[in-house]
């Protein structure tokens, strides 16, 4: 059964330190969403993208978290600097497709890259 | 904008006994609502949603849902709880049309007891 991979699965950095998580959607999948969940709460969108082009970054913090997806597959997202509030886990998810009218399809998660900021 | 609320914090169930997991939701407009589970430090995975179509939807594991619209409700159950069932639920809504963007609650801790 296809997945969506995302490494690293843990990830302990020290504050001030740039950080990197990779995902790489299932194949075929246009829309790719990376959240951010902070424990004991629910997923919280961060960025959304359609292809190459981001479709939804309202809730990105672009002083310090920036995410591409050049080619319109695997996509990365950079914090620099970390800061203690980062640690959380980054969740990545794919679905076919997003835009238009009638999309029923549900989201598909990888198992997410935990960050640690100390 | 579209929310969801889980109002209970844990769910505390005995083996065997029926399972229930409430949610309200907000959303302007026709909902897809969903559900998702969450083991320990492990991503989401999906476990039913509606449409439209039927009230009640079955899916994975024997859990189901019912639709509500008048009472803006999306409750999960099992009839017979198992002590693997321990996890986080979530519940999500989005609008009919749009970019797909999820709302999730914040999550509902389900222990099963043996």
């Amino acid at each position: 059964e296809a997945e969506v991979a995302q490494s690293p699965r843990y990830k302990i950095t020290e504050k001030s330190q740039a950080v990197a998580f990779w995902c790489d959607p299932i194949s075929g999948h246009a829309t790719l969403y990376w959240y951010r969940q902070i424990l004991g709460q629910g997923p919280e969108l961060l960025v959304q993208f359609q292809d190459e082009s981001v479709v939804d970054d309202s809730q990105l913090p672009k002083d310090r978290f920036s995410a591409e997806r050049l080619k319109g597959v695997d996509s990365t997202l950079k914090i620099q600097p970390a800061e203690l509030g980062d640690s959380a886990m980054y969740l990545c998810a794919s679905s076919l497709w997003a835009t238009g009218t009638g999309n029923t399809g549900e989201l598909f998660f990888g198992e997410g890259s935990r960050l640690t900021v100390l | 904008a579209q929310s969801v609320a889980q109002p209970e914090d844990q769910v505390n169930v005995a083996e065997g006994n029926p399972l229930t997991v409430k949610c309200t939701y907000s959303v302007s407009g026709n909902p897809y609502l969903f559900w998702y589970v969450q083991y320990p430090n492990r991503g989401l995975q999906f476990l039913l949603k509606y449409i439209t179509g039927d009230n009640l939807v079955k899916g994975s594991y024997g859990f189901e849902a019912e639709f509500n619209k008048s009472q803006t409700s999306f409750h999960l159950k099992k009839p017979s709880a198992l002590v693997s069932d321990s996890a986080l639920y979530f519940c999500a809504v989005r609008v009919r049309y749009g970019n797909n963007r999820l709302a999730f609650g914040k999550g509902n801790q389900v222990v099963v007891i043996p």
